[in-house]
């Protein structure tokens, strides 16, 4: 099935700093999902994103539905060690069909 | 949200045999799914599991290896028949469709399966 390209695969960053991570695709989208997964447990939720051009906060996280209906991009501000997991997104399309991105790996260093 | 469980958590299997796992949800669902999840992989959608109907596979899965059940609106089994250590991964089921959030995509805590 279709994959969508997320990025970086993986970061190494400062506790306090700031995360950036994007997902595109070549298809439109119609909702845009954010997740996160620690180890050996299910991805859980982060933000859901229906509008091109919504913008929305979750905490210390904001993700935006690229106007172009084609990409999102997830922030984090002032990360902190419980930070740490992996970050996926995932598009659907019309007919409920979800996809999913390949993950960002984000370790915070104390 | 929907709060899903899922048995067993884990297991180790002998090649050649059969698991079945279950899913529940605590409300009733438009859709379910389940996924595979190698470590360190992305999620590899196996089938969407219909009510009352066979499921749909995707390509690659076959309903031979992986039959599925979905009696009801909230609860779904996945079997993963002669097992191989290829076998061996993560599996979730997922629903999507509940009373407060149509769009939104619920995982359950996975099954991790190890096939010796």
């Amino acid at each position: 099935g279709q994959q969508l390209n997320q990025s970086p695969q993986s970061m190494f960053i400062q506790e306090g700093e700031d995360v950036s991570m994007n997902c595109t695709s070549s298809s439109i989208f119609n909702t845009w999902l954010w997740y996160k997964q620690d180890p050996g447990e299910g991805p859980v939720l982060l933000i859901a994103l229906y509008k091109a051009g919504e913008l929305t906060s979750n905490g210390r996280l904001t993700a935006q539905f690229g106007i172009t209906r084609k990409d999102s991009f997830l922030n984090i501000s002032a990360s902190i060690p419980s930070d740490v997991g992996i970050y996926f997104c995932a598009g659907q399309l019309l007919g409920n069909q979800f996809y999913f991105g390949t993950g960002t790996s984000l370790t915070v260093i104390p | 949200s929907a709060v899903i469980s899922q048995k067993p958590s884990r297991d180790i299997c002998q090649r050649g045999t059969s698991l079945t796992i279950q899913c529940q949800v605590d409300s009733q669902v438009t859709m379910m799914f389940w996924y595979r999840q190698q470590p360190g992989q992305s999620l590899t959608l196996i089938a969407t599991a219909n009510q009352g109907s066979e499921a749909t596979y995707e390509s690659g899965f076959v309903i031979d290896k992986f039959p599925i059940s979905r009696p009801n609106l909230t609860f779904s089994t996945l079997t993963v028949s002669n097992m191989s250590p290829e076998d061996s991964s993560i599996y979730l089921c997922s629903v999507a469709g509940t009373a407060k959030s149509y769009n939104e995509q619920f995982f359950g805590p996975g099954t991790r399966l190890t096939v010796l």
